[in-house]
């Protein structure tokens, strides 16, 4: 039973650049959440998605979207890349019925320059 | 409003038991998590516990919830070398969808 699984693991781009990165939820999950690890700090929500719909959003411009398809899997896209948005990005999936018991991925390592 | 804190680094010898310490300040979360987290790595969860338990025990991990002081711990027994990671304390409420995580203890285990 695979975990949850992110694509790529590493990533450079430059500034004003567009990124998309992937994840796909453990087997059995419906929810998929998005959160920002900067160096050093714990990491930061950015939103959740329940049924194709951003149910929960954190405290993120609009630069940062999301979605997630019909098996779960989801996206996050981040828009004019700025250097602050260097990060690891952390996708946790869950159970609606399972009380927010969050599993995390491996995570994707951007880098902005 | 949701703020959870720890203390920065803890360094234990082999062998002995680690504690790692975390404070809330909103009486309101529902859940508490541990999460484990080595090097370049994601999140693993340790455990959790519901906010209406004072204790829960899962093999080497011991988590305590004092509710008054609204004070979490987790108690590493025979810490081993593999233990060395930073670990998370993260809190959830009720009707709210996201973890509250706090900065992480970085545990370092000495010969």
């Amino acid at each position: 039973d695979a975990g949850v699984t992110q694509s790529p693991t590493h990533l450079i781009k430059t500034r004003g650049q567009q990124v998309t990165l992937r994840c796909s939820p453990k087997s059995g999950h419906d929810t998929v959440s998005w959160y920002q690890q900067a160096l050093g700090q714990g990491p930061q929500f950015i939103f959740q998605y329940y049924e194709e719909e951003e149910r929960q959003r954190g405290n993120f411009p609009d630069r940062f979207s999301g979605h997630q398809f019909p098996n779960y899997s989801s996206e996050l896209n981040v828009n004019a890349l700025l250097l602050g948005d260097s990060a690891l990005y952390l996708c946790a999936s869950s159970f609606s019925g399972a009380k927010n018991i969050q599993y995390f991925g491996a995570g994707t390592r951007l880098s902005v320059l | 409003g949701e703020d959870v804190e720890q203390s920065l680094f803890l360094s234990v010898r082999e062998g002995d038991s680690s504690v790692i310490n975390c404070t809330y300040t909103d009486s309101s979360s529902t859940y508490l998590y541990w999460y484990k987290q080595e090097p370049g790595a994601g999140l693993q969860l340790l455990t959790y516990i519901f906010s209406n338990m004072d204790m829960k025990q899962d093999q080497r991990l011991t988590v305590l919830l004092n509710k008054k002081d609204k004070h979490l711990s987790l108690r590493i027994a025979d810490t081993q070398t593999g233990d060395s990671a930073i670990y998370f304390c993260a809190e959830s409420f009720l009707n709210d969808y996201k973890l509250s995580f706090g900065a992480g203890t970085t545990v370092t285990v000495r010969a």
